[in-house]
């Protein structure tokens, strides 16, 4: 039963580049959530997806954007990629009920340059 | 906007000594969860808090929701080099929001 899977693990890239990074939930869930996190802190809510609409967002600007398949699988797009994205982007899927724990995926790191 | 706050940052420990970590919201939540972080890797579900000043124990670890629902604790006794890694708090606000709290980083000197 393969957990979650994100690609690529890694990944380097010029400011105002753009970037798409993908996302492979746990067999069984249909949602899925993106989280920055940069060195040092804790991860920070992007947005959440099921049954293919973005259903919640944290505070990110529109740069960062997503979507999910209907196989549930799902991209993280970022545009006009800053020095400040430089950070582990991590996906979680989960399934839908309230409370349910988040599995995550190893993560892509990306650097800016 | 809902605040979540952990202490502490950063905690040192000789092997054997015991470790907690609290978190505090600014609101009253639905629930609580707590994940591991170890160094290079990913977060992993450990627990989650429901009820009102409910206990929860796994093995060494034990868990406390506060009575108000507005600030929960986990606790390590014996710590081993096992444990070494950041512990998060996570809540979610009224509007199915995510928040983790900022972690507490713990070390374990042999």
């Amino acid at each position: 039963d393969a957990g979650v899977t994100q690609s690529p693990t890694h990944l380097i890239k010029t400011r105002g580049q753009q970037v798409t990074l993908r996302c492979s939930p746990k067999s069984g869930h249909d949602t899925v959530s993106w989280y920055q996190q940069a060195l040092g802190q804790g991860p920070q809510f992007i947005f959440q997806y099921y049954e293919e609409e973005e259903r919640q967002r944290g505070n990110f600007p529109d740069r960062f954007s997503g979507h999910q398949f209907p196989n549930y699988s799902s991209e993280l797009n970022v545009n006009a990629l800053l020095l400040g994205d430089s950070a582990l982007y991590l996906c979680a899927s989960s399934p839908r009920g309230v409370g349910s724990p988040l599995h995550f995926g190893n993560g892509t790191r990306l650097t800016v340059t | 906007g809902q605040q979540v706050m952990q202490i502490p940052q950063y905690q040192h420990v000789q092997e054997g000594e015991d470790f907690t970590t609290y978190c505090n919201s600014s609101t009253t939540l639905s629930n609580i969860q707590w994940y591991k972080q170890r160094p290079g890797g990913h977060p992993v579900f450990l627990i989650q808090l429901v009820k009102s000043g409910e206990v929860k124990k796994q093995k060494r670890l034990t868990f406390q929701f506060g009575e108000a629902k507005k600030n929960s604790s986990l606790h390590i006794t014996a710590t081993q080099t096992t444990d070494v890694g950041t512990y998060f708090c996570l809540m979610k606000t009224s509007y199915d929001k995510v928040i983790f709290g900022p972690g507490t980083s713990l070390s374990v000197i042999p």
